[in-house]
């Protein structure tokens, strides 16, 4: 079975430019999240869909952040203007069910740094 | 704010010891979550556990769960240096309108040969 495929995995960008991370979740998997971890800390939740709904995004900084999942599977989500604190990698993970004691799958992440 | 304390942050220990880990806070979680992560990768997740006092056993690694299911601990028997990486513990309620998994900011291990 392909697990969660993300791209970039690396992207050095100067503050104040744009990015853009993609996410490929596991088929058939109606949840998809993204966290931010911060060196030395834990994920930290960004954003949550069901299908192409969004759950929870009370922690997405929405001034500089969105994130889309237009057809209920691949997803994308956009840093603009970026910050030096941006700097973190950011997880896509799924589930194949909304998080209730299930299982998490992980991509590998994208490293960002932003000087 | 529901926060997850894991303690101790660094860990860097001889192989053949043993090792526990400790995961606590004020809240009362559904379940908790244990997961490995190493540089470079995402977390996976090694354990789930959803009862109050539940023990669970993954070869060398032993998991509890406090009986008031605000705590958690994970112990490792003759660590190996493919034991090392971060060891993170999420927690789970139904409090809110969804579940949120909540992390803590994790134990890194480091296993000499």
């Amino acid at each position: 079975e392909a697990g969660v495929a993300q791209s970039p995995r690396y992207k050095i960008i100067e503050k104040r430019q744009s990015v853009a991370f993609w996410c490929n979740p596991i088929s058939g998997h109606a949840t998809l999240y993204w966290y931010q971890q911060i060196l030395g800390q834990g994920p930290k939740l960004l954003i949550q869909f069901q299908n192409n709904g969004v759950v929870d995004d009370s922690q997405l900084p929405k001034d500089r952040f969105s994130a889309e999942r237009l057809k209920g599977v691949d997803s994308t989500l956009k840093i603009q203007p970026a910050k030096l604190e941006d700097s973190a990698v950011y997880l896509c993970a799924s589930s194949p069910m909304r998080i209730d004691g299930g299982r998490l799958f992980f991509g590998s992440g994208t490293q960002l740094s932003v000087l | 704010t529901q926060l997850l304390e894991q303690s101790p942050q660094f860990l860097s220990i001889q192989e053949g010891e043993n090792l526990t880990v400790y995961c606590n806070s004020s809240s009362v979680f559904s379940s908790l979550q244990w997961y490995r992560q190493e540089p470079g990768e995402g977390p996976v997740l090694l354990v789930t556990v959803v009862t109050g006092g539940e023990v669970k056993k993954l070869k060398r690694l032993t998991f509890q769960f406090g009986d008031a299911r605000k705590d958690s601990s994970l112990h490792i028997t003759a660590a190996q240096p493919g034991d090392t990486g971060l060891y993170l513990c999420a927690g789970t309620n139904y409090g809110g309108s969804q579940g949120n998994l909540i992390f803590g900011k994790g134990t890194k291990l480091s296993v000499k040969p």
